[in-house]
């Protein structure tokens, strides 16, 4: 298996734009997550999807952050507008069941401007 | 407020010399304990993971960690570290279908 793939590595972009973080979990794990780096507040939960269908969005941190997984194999993470406090790094990772081991991506980075 | 502590941000040491990396955990039941590693630019990637039985659980890379209940820890060792083994090191503990993980433990190795 490849493992988490996550595109793009990098993106840069300017504020007020919109970003697309897109992610594909490991085939037959039913449990996705998309989580934030930061230097300042460390890895953080933004949401996490079973079978699908979102769980818990607890973590997002605003109305202009939104996740979709139309299918098991896809999910996207969407900033609309960006702005530069957005800039981190975002892991997308998965599991089957949830409390096993969580595989995660290579991460984006993601600069705002 | 339950959280995971990882008390240590910054660890050096040198290449061969034993390792010892902290972590606390502050919930009151037996929770899913897990070491997890990122190297720079990279993912985490999972170390070991403690949820039953043996306190002394055997990882990947040469690692072990050890879980206390009576000090609510569970830290991660090694005998002999490697300077490849040199990235930064999250504690975390599964709590309500997430994972919560610690600030993590830049670990440097000096030749």
């Amino acid at each position: 298996d490849a493992g988490v793939i996550q595109s793009p590595r990098h993106e840069v972009t300017e504020m007020g734009q919109e970003v697309t973080l897109r992610c594909k979990p490991i085939s037959g794990h039913d449990y996705l997550f998309w989580y934030r780096q930061t230097m300042m507040r460390g890895l953080e939960l933004l949401i996490y999807f079973n079978n699908n269908v979102p769980i818990d969005d607890s973590g997002m941190p605003e109305d202009r952050f939104s996740a979709k997984m139309p299918n098991a194999s896809f999910s996207t993470l969407k900033i609309q507008p960006s702005e530069p406090r957005d800039s981190a790094v975002y892991f997308c990772a998965s599991s089957f069941p949830t409390y096993n081991e969580q595989f995660f991506g290579p991460g984006t980075r993601l600069t705002v401007l | 407020a339950q959280s995971v502590t990882q008390p240590d941000i910054h660890i050096t040491v040198s290449e061969g010399a034993s390792l010892e990396l902290r972590c606390n955990y502050s919930y009151g039941a037996t929770p899913y304990l897990f070491w997890y590693v990122q190297s720079p630019g990279q993912g985490l990637q999972l170390l070991l993971k403690y949820f039953s039985g043996d306190t002394l659980v055997q990882g990947i890379k040469g690692f072990e960690a050890e879980f206390k209940r009576s000090q609510s820890s569970f830290n991660l060792r090694k005998p002999s570290v490697h300077w490849s083994d040199a990235a930064e090191y999250f504690c975390a503990v599964y709590r309500g279908n997430k994972l919560v993980f610690g600030a993590g433990t830049i670990l440097r190795v000096k030749s």
